[in-house]
């Protein structure tokens, strides 16, 4: 099965700043990528697919990157609503795994 | 609106039975496939289980194959998870969440969750 690693685990930054998280899989994906975030005591919310595609209604300082193996979360300015984990996920086929989890907090 | 409503929840001694149910509404059901994803208190997210729009196949983590039976009703709206032989690293928060297009596509929508305990 493949295996999705995120990386940090969990990062601490100000207001304003540039966020990036990287995903990485086991195997090739194409960009059946999705990137979800979880906030505390809330449901997971779809915010990238297809690697880089933003869901509806989600922020434009979000952008997503990548194809194959490599992918990235980027967070253009962080603001203090942007405090939750997020969490890449392979899609393509089952098992459709979850990456670990970066947490995001503000400094 | 898009809804999904997870219910059957509980405490369940070690080895003992449970099952989920979810219950959807707002879309068109039958046309989407459907998972399992739970979330141990504390811990990230794991896929569990997911079931094609038709039922004519499903799908299982390892953690879990041979002891969980995802199924649907597509007359009654319901995703379901039978689950047999509980453990104790079962305990966690079950969300069902629909597809946004066909199998090959990301979660689109989740529901509130269940929380699962098992403990004697």
């Amino acid at each position: 099965d493949i295996q999705m690693t995120q990386s940090p685990s969990s990062l601490s930054a100000s207001v304003g700043d540039k966020v990036t998280i990287t995903c990485r899989a086991s195997q090739d994906i194409s960009n059946y990528l999705a990137w979800y975030q979880q906030k505390s005591g809330k449901v997971p919310e779809l915010l990238i697919y297809a690697a880089s595609t933003l869901q509806s209604g989600v922020p434009s300082r979000f952008s997503g990157s990548g194809s194959g193996t490599d992918f990235t979360l980027t967070i253009s300015s962080l603001q203090p609503e942007d405090v939750a984990t997020y969490y890449c996920q392979k899609y393509n086929s089952a098992p459709r795994t979850f990456g670990g989890g970066t947490k995001v907090e503000i400094k | 609106e898009v809804q999904l409503l997870e219910s059957g929840g509980g405490l369940v001694q070690p080895g003992g039975s449970l099952t989920l149910s979810c219950a959807a509404s707002g879309f068109t059901f039958r046309s989407y496939a459907m998972n399992w994803v739970r979330q141990a208190p504390g811990k990230g997210l794991e896929w569990v289980s997911g079931i094609s729009a038709s039922a004519g196949s499903t799908f299982y983590a390892d953690s879990v194959k041979g002891r969980f039976t995802i199924s649907r009703d597509n007359f009654k709206d319901t995703l379901f998870l039978q689950m047999n032989s509980l453990r104790a690293e079962d305990t966690a928060l079950y969300y069902c969440a629909k597809h946004n297009g066909g199998s090959a596509s990301p979660f689109d929508c989740w529901g509130q969750g269940t929380l699962v305990t098992v403990s004697s």
